[in-house]
């Protein structure tokens, strides 16, 4: 069965350092997204992609954060500037409509 | 805003009982779905329920939705160990599909 992938599944960073997640969303599938969730809270999301653009984002998506989709297959998260609230579990998902989202496994980012 | 809240936030039971976790949220949606984490994991998706529908089954789990109320309910029959997990309600955004507006979660633990 078709799955979305992320890497790396953890990564530690210091503080003020860039950090690219990066996620393989499932092949036929054109709306990606972003969420997060920090320890024992709950997943917020971030951003969603169609089109080789942004479709909507969250409060929390500021200046610091950019998505791209590079290639025909990966779609990236880029933090520029990490801060230690940016420590958080970072799911990547995808969708072939509206419906279903099909989540990855996760990337564990802590920033020191 | 528009969100998914679980109740209760933590449940015990023994292994061979029923679970039942409440989801309520705020404002109009177009699908309700419930999704499964286990500790750090990623996300599972469930089960969707559209908003004209009133009951989905699927093997042991059983979503209703109430949309005069604004509530959804997940039980989960005989239980088993590895049903132990988070299970997190969640909303479509308000013009469809952009985003996914999660509850905090109702933590399960069945007990063998």
């Amino acid at each position: 069965e078709p799955e979305v992938t992320q890497t790396p599944s953890h990564q530690v960073t210091q503080m003020g350092q860039e950090v690219i997640l990066r996620c393989v969303p499932i092949s036929n599938h054109l709306y990606f997204y972003w969420y997060r969730q920090i320890l024992g809270q709950k997943v917020e999301f971030l951003v969603s992609f169609y089109n080789n653009e942004i479709s909507e984002k969250s409060e929390i998506f500021d200046d610091q954060f950019s998505v791209e989709r590079p290639d025909g297959s990966n779609f990236t998260l880029k933090i520029r500037s990490t801060k230690l609230e940016d420590s958080a579990m970072y799911f990547c998902a995808s969708s072939d409509g509206l419906e279903t989202q099909y989540f990855g496994p996760g990337t564990r980012l802590l920033v020191l | 805003s528009q969100q998914g809240e679980e109740d209760p936030q933590a449940l015990s039971i023994q292994e061979g009982e029923n679970a039942t976790m409440n989801c309520s949220y705020k404002t109009s949606i177009n699908n309700l779905q419930w999704y499964r984490q286990n500790s750090g994991r990623g996300l599972v998706h469930l089960i969707l329920i559209r908003s004209n529908e009133r009951e989905k089954h699927s093997g042991r789990l059983r979503v209703t939705l109430d949309t005069s109320k604004k509530s959804s309910s997940l039980l989960i029959t005989a239980s088993r160990a590895a049903d132990t997990a988070s299970y997190f309600c969640a909303t479509d955004g308000r013009y469809g599909g952009f985003k996914t507006i999660f509850g905090a979660g109702t933590r399960l633990f069945v007990k063998a």
